[in-house]
C-alpha cells in the first residue's frame, strides 16, 4: 500500500537527550515536510525539503535538524537545544510545489509521533 | 507564521444539521485546501480549490473562495456523528511553496 509512515508512535525523551523521529514514504513524492502541533493549536512548519540533499528551515527550526539523503526518507532530530519539545509531530509529503503549484499539491500525512519529555 | 485563521474555534451541532466553517488568510495564494484531523491522528486532505475557482463540491462538502476578501468557507451538509473532528484550512502561497495551516475548527456532531 502506498503511504507515509512515521515511527515511533510514542517517544519519551530525557532532558538533554537528542531523539530522532522517522518518516518514510513510498508515494514517490519529491517534497516532504515536518510540522509541530501543540494542544489546541494549528500546525507550525519546522523544516521542508523539495528534493534529495536539499532542505529549508520553516518557521520554528531552532533546536531541530533534518537530513534528506534518500527521496523516501526525511528524519527529524529533536536536539537538546529545543527547550520545549513536548508536542505532536507530523510528517507530510506532496508532489513538488513551486512552478507546479497550480497542479494537485495535496499533502499526505503520517499518523504522527507524540514526543514527551520526562 | 500562521496564514489561515478558522472561525469558529469550536462548533457543536446535531446530526442532520449543516456545519459551516470559515477561513481567512493574509497573502496571495495559489490554492486553498481543507483538511480533517481525528483526535490524535494525522491530517486527511478533503478538498482543494484553486485561486481562479469560486466554488467546489465533493460529496457532502462545499467549499467557496473569495480572493477579494481573502476568505473561504467549508460547508458540510447533513452532518453525521462520524464528522466529529478538527478541520483546518491550509494555503499554498504564491511564492513560498509550502502549506501554511490555520489553528482549526473543532466540530462536534451529536447523535
Amino acid at each position: 500500500d502506498g503511504g507515509i509512515t512515521q515511527s515511533p508512535k510514542y517517544l519519551f525523551r530525557k532532558e538533554g537527550q537528542n531523539v530522532t523521529l522517522s518518516c518514510e514514504q513510498n508515494l514517490n513524492h519529491d517534497a516532504m515536510y515536518w510540522y509541530r502541533q501543540d494542544p489546541g493549536q494549528g500546525l507550525r512548519l519546522i523544516y521542508y525539503s523539495q528534493i534529495v540533499n536539499d532542505f529549508q528551515k520553516g518557521d520554528i527550526a531552532e533546536g531541530y535538524s533534518v537530513s534528506r539523503e534518500k527521496k523516501e526518507s526525511f528524519p527529524l532530530t529533536v536536539t537538546s537545544a529545543q527547550k520545549n519539545p513536548t508536542a505532536f509531530y507530523l510528517c507530510a509529503s506532496s508532489l513538488r510545489t513551486g512552478f507546479l503549484a497550480q497542479m494537485n499539491t495535496e499533502a499526505f500525512f503520517g499518523q504522527g509521533t507524540r514526543l514527551t519529555v520526562v | 507564521s500562521q496564514q489561515g485563521e478558522e472561525d469558529p474555534q469550536a462548533l457543536s451541532i446535531q446530526e442532520g444539521e449543516n456545519a459551516t466553517m470559515n477561513c481567512s488568510y493574509k497573502t496571495s495564494i495559489n490554492n486553498l485546501q481543507w483538511y480533517r484531523q481525528n483526535s490524535g491522528r494525522g491530517l486527511v486532505h478533503l478538498i482543494l480549490i484553486r485561486s481562479n475557482e469560486r466554488e467546489k463540491h465533493s460529496g457532502r462538502l462545499r467549499v467557496t473562495l473569495d480572493t477579494s476578501k481573502k476568505s473561504s468557507s467549508l460547508l458540510i451538509t447533513a452532518s453525521r456523528a462520524a464528522d466529529t473532528a478538527s478541520y483546518f484550512c491550509a494555503t499554498l502561497d504564491s511564492g513560498y511553496s509550502t502549506l501554511t495551516f490555520g489553528k482549526g475548527t473543532m466540530l462536534l456532531v451529536s447523535p
